[in-house]
């Protein structure tokens, strides 16, 4: 899988958007993006993908640039629930051998009061 | 969909000590994965599973770690015997085959050994 940049820690306000930037520059064709996040004491929870087209779910919406490398989680209301580290991985959506989900740091989000 | 359970859900052991998780996965997920999350790091993958054959082991410390999913449901990680450095927390996480796009997790078994 192709490696993400992500910057390790951000803050944001509660009530206002949450936008946490990722730098994915030698991803495939075929590759996805996709975002997880993990709240303390509990497992990563999938939150949105997409391939080349924005996407909005009900969790968040994901901003990809027309080149491909690089793309943008959006929390468009962020609240005190939503702190947890955010991981952006790229794989191809197969789950057969080779095509795990691989983890890096990640981006510790903080949101205040 | 109930999701997917893992217990125990805490664990303390003396180092060279044996133990071991349980995994169940989501009722018809073929595929398993057994992750190891060292703190302030992200989870790395151990092992996977498709139904009850190991699809990729090479990240996994096989002269102390030992996987099985014998009849291709729940599964168990063993680890004997363990070390300090095996302190983390394992998180199990299943998906169906082919192509999908999410894996779902469970909650993890934290292991602190001492």
């Amino acid at each position: 899988d192709a490696k993400t940049t992500q910057p390790p820690s951000m803050d944001c306000a509660e009530g206002r958007a949450a936008n946490l930037p990722c730098n994915h520059s030698t991803i495939s064709g075929n590759e996805y993006v996709y975002w997880y996040r993990q709240i303390h004491s509990q497992g990563p929870q999938y939150i949105i993908h997409g391939l080349k087209n924005n996407e909005t779910n009900e969790m968040a919406s994901l901003i990809i640039t027309e080149d491909r490398k690089s793309s943008t989680l959006i929390l468009p209301h962020a609240t005190l629930r939503d702190t947890a580290v955010y991981y952006c991985i790229v794989r191809v959506p197969d789950n057969n051998a080779g095509n795990m989900l691989t983890f890096g740091g990640g981006t510790r989000l903080m949101v205040k009061p | 969909e109930a999701g997917v359970a893992q217990s125990p859900r805490y664990k303390i052991i003396e180092k060279r000590q044996s133990v071991a998780f349980w995994c169940n996965p989501i009722s018809g997920h073929a595929t398993l994965y057994w992750y190891q999350q060292i703190l302030g790091q992200g989870p790395k993958l151990l092992i996977q599973f498709q139904n009850n054959g190991v699809v990729d082991d090479s990240q996994l410390p096989k002269d102390r770690f030992s996987a099985e999913r014998l009849k291709g449901v729940d599964s168990t990680l063993k680890i004997q015997p363990a070390k300090l450095e095996d302190s983390a927390v394992y998180l199990c996480a299943s998906s169906p085959t082919g192509y999908n796009y999410g894996y779902t997790f469970g909650s993890g078994t934290r292991l602190t050994v001492v």
